[in-house]
């Protein structure tokens, strides 16, 4: 069983439609989780990070770490043409414990 | 945020020649640097962990003789594949971490094709 699970998709939704996005992991040591966005052919960009369970809210982004049921999530609102990439959950155990374990990315496409 | 810059964007070496790709921090000191390795539709797999001035600490089952990593200054890193064989084609990412942020950046990835 892999530490980190995600669904590769792909995952095709129509413009303005709000999108969710998941994981789950086996791992209950995993305290810090972030969401990157990665476009065909470049790096990850971290959009999301957040500590412990909970909800954070940047712009159109919201991420949600549920620990009990070691599920996180990332919703999109409103969601753009422009944010069609493959979204990488991540998570690690500790400030000090700097390996990061990653999703396999769910590909998303927004059509217009 | 802050900029790593990887270098080159992609290239293509024939079998059993070395290829040594560069990744930097452009704005900030990196004492920790990572190298991921990244297959088509596949996630990020952790390679190495380097730290500035000492040897990189090699995720299992990764042959350091084959992908050497030199971490020489807080703000160059650079990984090498020696000896380069068509099964190690596959994107090749770096990030770079400072104390000073909550998490590590990373490169725009390198393309390798052995051929």
């Amino acid at each position: 069983q892999k530490e980190v699970e995600q669904d590769p998709g792909p995952l095709s939704v129509p413009e303005g439609a709000i999108v969710s996005l998941n994981c789950t992991y086996s791992n209950s040591a995993f305290q810090y989780f972030m969401w990157y966005r990665q476009y065909s052919r470049k790096g990850p960009e971290l959009l999301m990070y957040t500590y412990s369970s909970g909800n954070k809210e940047d712009g159109r982004f919201t991420a949600q770490v549920d620990k009990s049921s070691k599920y996180i999530s990332l919703f999109i609102r409103d969601s753009q043409p422009s944010d069609s990439a493959t979204y990488l959950c991540a998570m690690r155990v500790g400030q000090g414990a700097q390996k990061l374990v990653f999703g396999q990315g769910t590909r998303l496409t927004i059509n217009p | 945020g802050a900029v790593v810059s990887q270098h080159p964007s992609w290239v293509i070496c024939k079998s059993g020649t070395s290829v040594k790709i560069e990744c930097r921090s452009l704005d900030f000191q990196a004492t920790t640097m990572f190298w991921y390795r990244q297959f088509p539709k596949q996630s990020l797999m952790l390679m190495a962990t380097s730290n500035e001035g000492s040897k990189a600490t090699y995720e299992q089952g990764v042959e350091k003789d084959k992908f050497l990593i030199n971490h020489a200054s807080l703000t160059l890193s650079t990984l090498t594949v020696t000896s380069a064989h068509p099964e190690d084609s596959s994107f090749y990412i770096c990030s770079a971490r400072s104390p000073a942020f909550t998490e590590a950046f990373f490169g725009q990835g390198t393309r390798l094709t052995v051929v």
